[in-house]
């Protein structure tokens, strides 16, 4: 099965510009998720969704950072405007369902450095 | 949820077991115990996981202490391919979160 989709690979912009990541999760799993990992550190969960509906986005810095599932497949994450402590890689993960034991699939996500 | 503690790096020969130690001594009961391993530039991968009862697959296998407050992840034969950071998660039900430490560093030598 493909796993999860993850695109740019890599993106480099300078402060205060705008970025968006996109996420195609693993085919018929209605749980999704963004992960911000910073260098050295493990990856911190920013928002997960169910199906199009947000279960939790309580560590979304949500003035600079949005996030959609529109249709309820497909996600995109934005920064804007993007601070220099927004460098890291962004994650996107999936699974089949919440609440329901079913692990996370990662996808190699998008490595973000601000100038 | 329940926090972990990994030793912070390890080292493996090629072709011996690798056993990855946790320590998750404030795990609750509806609270599982998850393993993933993140190779460099790439997604954390899954594991194994489990509750109480040991488990295998083809990757790895999870030894889970009576009192539930340990474990043990082991690589039956590591390769250089095995080199990595590994993360153990002890995960809650009712949150859904995985909460990610820092992990152990991996290292298999030829």
């Amino acid at each position: 099965e493909a796993g999860v989709a993850q695109s740019p690979r890599y993106k480099i912009i300078e402060k205060r510009q705008s970025v968006a990541f996109w996420c195609n999760p693993i085919s018929g799993h209605a749980t999704l998720y963004w992960y911000q990992q910073i260098l050295g550190q493990g990856p911190k969960l920013l928002i997960q969704f169910q199906n199009n509906g947000v279960v939790d986005d309580s560590q979304l810095p949500k003035d600079r950072f949005s996030a959609e599932r529109l249709k309820g497949v497909d996600s995109t994450l934005k920064i804007q405007p993007a601070k220099l402590e927004d460098s890291a890689v962004y994650l996107c993960a999936s699974s089949l369902a919440a609440y329901s034991n079913q692990p996370q699939h990662f996808g190699d996500g998008t490595r973000l450095s601000i100038l | 949820d329940a926090k972990t503690t990994q030793p912070p790096s390890m080292d493996c020969a090629e072709g011996r077991a690798a056993n990855l130690p946790c320590n998750h001594s404030t795990i609750s009961g509806n609270e599982y115990v998850y393993w993933y391993r993140q190779i460099h530039s790439q997604g954390p991968q899954y594991i194994i996981h489990g509750l109480k009862n040991n488990e295998t697959n083809e990757m790895a296998s999870l030894i889970i202490t009576e009192d539930r407050k340990s474990s043990t992840l082991i690589l039956p034969h590591a390769t250089l391919r095995d080199t990595a950071v590994y993360y153990c998660i002890v995960r809650s039900y009712n949150t859904d979160k995985l909460i990610f430490g820092t992990g152990t560093r991996l290292q298999v030598f030829p």
